[in-house]
């Protein structure tokens, strides 16, 4: 069993819809956890930073942490085409938030229809 | 640009050859990383850079694998002996060590590897 799971999807919604992203993990010395966006043939660039559990907002994302389900989620409100990509989830257990050792997600690809 | 470059985007090879990528960490940051990431799977932890100093390297880099950065700029990984399991899209990416606990990592596009 992986350390952390995602959903592989293809996920496919409509302009403006909300659209929900989940992980889940099983090593409970996690505790940075991140959500990274990947359009294709380019690397990964980072969207949400969280510490611990609890909510993180930014503009039309929003990320959050329940540590004590191990499950964490990224929603993304009144989505947009140009949100279409490939969404991994990312965490470590480093005591300094250190990307060091980043164990990620296998990735959620998700299209966002006109 | 003054993001993370990685040169070449695209490589063939042959099971059996050498190959070398280079990448080219933001200028300022101190740390460099390698990920290697296959199709539908999340970046994997290779090796990781401090400066010039090799200071960590996953299991997943047995000893046909080989990383420098030797001025604390640049970096280049090597594959010797290629095997068509290596075939992957491999990843650089670098960071700035700071006080701040959350160090944001900014990753290139990344070399794509076929070995045929």
């Amino acid at each position: 069993q992986k350390e952390v799971e995602q959903d592989p999807g293809p996920l496919s919604v409509p302009e403006g819809a909300i659209v929900s992203l989940n992980c889940t993990y099983s090593n409970s010395a996690f505790q940075y956890f991140m959500w990274y966006r990947q359009y294709s043939r380019k690397g990964p660039e980072l969207l949400m930073y969280t510490y611990s559990s609890g909510n993180k907002e930014d503009g039309r994302f929003t990320a959050q942490v329940d540590k004590s389900s191990k499950y964490i989620s990224l929603f993304i409100r009144d989505s947009q085409p140009s949100d279409s990509a490939t969404y991994l989830c990312a965490m470590t257990g480093e005591s300094s938030g250190s990307a060091r050792q980043l164990t990620f997600g296998s990735g959620t690809q998700l299209t966002v229809l006109p | 640009d003054t993001g993370v470059s990685q040169d070449p985007r695209h490589k063939i090879t042959k099971r059996g050859q050498n190959v070398t990528f280079r990448c080219d960490p933001i200028s300022e940051h101190n740390r460099l990383y390698w990920y290697r990431q296959t199709l539908g799977q999340g970046p994997e932890f290779l090796t990781y850079f401090q400066n010039e100093a090799q200071l960590e390297k996953s299991r997943l880099l047995s000893d046909r694998f080989s990383a420098e950065r030797p001025k604390g700029s640049f970096s280049t990984l090597e594959i010797q002996r290629t095997e068509q399991g290596d075939s992957a899209m491999y990843l650089c990416a670098s960071s700035l060590q700071g006080a701040r606990t959350n160090e944001k990592l900014f990753f290139g596009s990344g070399t794509q590897l076929s070995v045929l």
